[in-house]
């Protein structure tokens, strides 16, 4: 059974400084996804990495698919309080188009 | 851009009752997924779907039943429902193929059971 883990669970900093989250996993995926969730709403896809070693932008948040394609991060530079929300990750299983989800790293940026 | 709508966004049922959760996609998506997500469990997969009258169990189909009947509109069911489903539900919807893993979610069901 593929399985995903995710570090920080919970992350608390100050507008304007820089994060990372991790997205771990001892299984290969084919892709990674990040979402972001906030509260009381579905979440919303960000990004898909595809190729081991990929880095792909999305204005401040930078992210990163790992060489074996086990792994992942997620860099937000420079955090804002619009930043606030659960992060997801996600990864394909490899029968019928199933998602495998992380639990999430719960962010919450404090102007 | 993909739009997917759940037909509440809050519901209070009692013990018992039968309850209908609606999701509409408009993107033609061939598959359809129904989550619930609890503090400190995650998203788990109850049903999904890839295609019309199609359906496959997820992880924690026990207490549910789905229906699909037309390729836009997925819905979950709750035969009897207990306080143990209390719960967020999420609806989402992805293409088949290499874009699949994609998925797209509607804004969620608060449901409480009392």
């Amino acid at each position: 059974t593929q399985l995903l883990e995710q570090s920080p669970q919970f992350l608390s900093i100050q507008e304007g400084e820089n994060l990372t989250v991790y997205c771990n996993s001892s299984s290969v995926f084919s892709s990674l996804q990040w979402y972001r969730q906030e509260p009381g709403e579905g979440p919303v896809l960000l990004v898909t990495v595809v190729t081991g070693g990929e880095v792909k932008k999305l204005k401040r948040l930078t992210f990163q698919f790992g060489d074996a394609r086990k792994d992942s991060s997620l860099h937000i530079t420079a955090a804002q309080p619009g930043d606030t929300g659960l992060y997801l990750c996600a990864g394909g299983e490899t029968s019928y188009d199933k998602v495998i989800f992380g639990p999430g790293t719960s962010l919450s940026v404090i102007p | 851009d993909v739009k997917v709508t759940q037909s509440s966004r809050y519901l209070v049922k009692r013990t018992g009752e039968k309850v209908f959760l609606e999701c509409v996609q408009d993107m033609d998506h061939e598959n359809m997924f129904w989550y619930r997500q609890d503090p400190g469990l995650g998203l788990r997969l109850i049903y999904f779907s890839y295609d019309v009258k199609m359906k496959e169990k997820g992880d924690i189909p026990e207490g549910y039943s789905v229906s699909r009947e037309k390729k836009e509109r997925f819905s979950l069911i709750l035969e009897s429902a207990s306080t143990n489903q209390t719960s967020m539900y999420l609806c989402a919807s992805s293409f088949r193929g290499p874009r699949s893993y994609e998925q797209y979610f509607g804004p969620g069901t608060r449901l409480t059971v009392t």
